[in-house]
């Protein structure tokens, strides 16, 4: 049981090229998100998905674009690197809440991107 | 704005010291709280969860976290802290019914630092 995966582990790339970051979650969770973390900031929320083909903004989305085709892929794609968007980046999952109950999320690995 | 703030940016102590980490979040009505641990090189754990009930709560490796709504906290506390848990401490706010049901809010983290 693999669990959540993200891939690659780690991204060197260019400014202004584009990169997609890939998550994989094998539990059929409803829900995905994507965070990046950053030193002083803590996780910051990018995007978020509640099922397939559902997804909305969290805390900081400018420069990103996610898609959920499939329930179980949520990949994010940086349009156009910049080196701001240097950072690590988690995956997280988690089941459907019910009567307003939040669930634990479940974080994969991560991927440390640098944009040089 | 809403937030999730934990003041102790940095914890050094030696083993068998006795820890307290600080988390204080601005959200108001009813509160999902967390605490995930992220040792070195690694992805975030979840170390204990308040959703209901008794408000001092029991989790992995001898952690326990009161929850104490008058004072919008949920400190993070062990007896008697081991070298092995060195690692980054994050609180994480979930406020069902302002923000979604699965939406997490993050501290900045608390690096603690244990001496042997």
């Amino acid at each position: 049981d693999a669990g959540i995966t993200q891939s690659p582990r780690y991204k060197i790339t260019e400014t202004g090229r584009q990169v997609t970051l890939m998550c994989h979650q094998t539990w059929s969770h409803s829900y995905m998100f994507w965070y990046r973390q950053d030193l002083g900031h803590g996780l910051r929320l990018i995007y978020y998905s509640a099922a397939a083909d559902i997804t909305d903004k969290g805390e900081v989305p400018d420069g990103y674009v996610v898609s959920r085709s499939k329930t179980e892929n949520f990949p994010l794609t940086l349009e156009s690197a910049t080196r701001s968007q240097t950072s690590v980046y988690f995956c997280a999952s988690s089941g459907r809440a019910s009567g307003g109950l939040g669930n634990e999320q479940f974080f994969g690995p991560g991927t440390r991107l640098t944009v040089l | 704005a809403q937030s999730v703030s934990q003041h102790n940016h940095h914890v050094i102590l030696s083993e068998a010291a006795s820890l307290e980490l600080g988390c204080n979040y601005s959200y108001g009505g009813t509160v999902n709280l967390f605490w995930y641990v992220q040792y070195p090189g690694q992805h975030l754990q979840l170390l204990l969860k308040y959703f209901s009930g008794d408000p001092l709560v029991k989790g992995i490796k001898g952690f326990e976290a009161e929850f104490i709504k008058s004072k919008f906290s949920f400190n993070l506390r062990k007896p008697s802290v081991q070298w092995s848990d060195t690692a980054e401490y994050f609180c994480a706010v979930n406020a069902p019914y302002q923000t979604g049901a699965n939406n997490l809010f993050f501290g900045t983290g608390t690096r603690l630092t244990v001496i042997p």
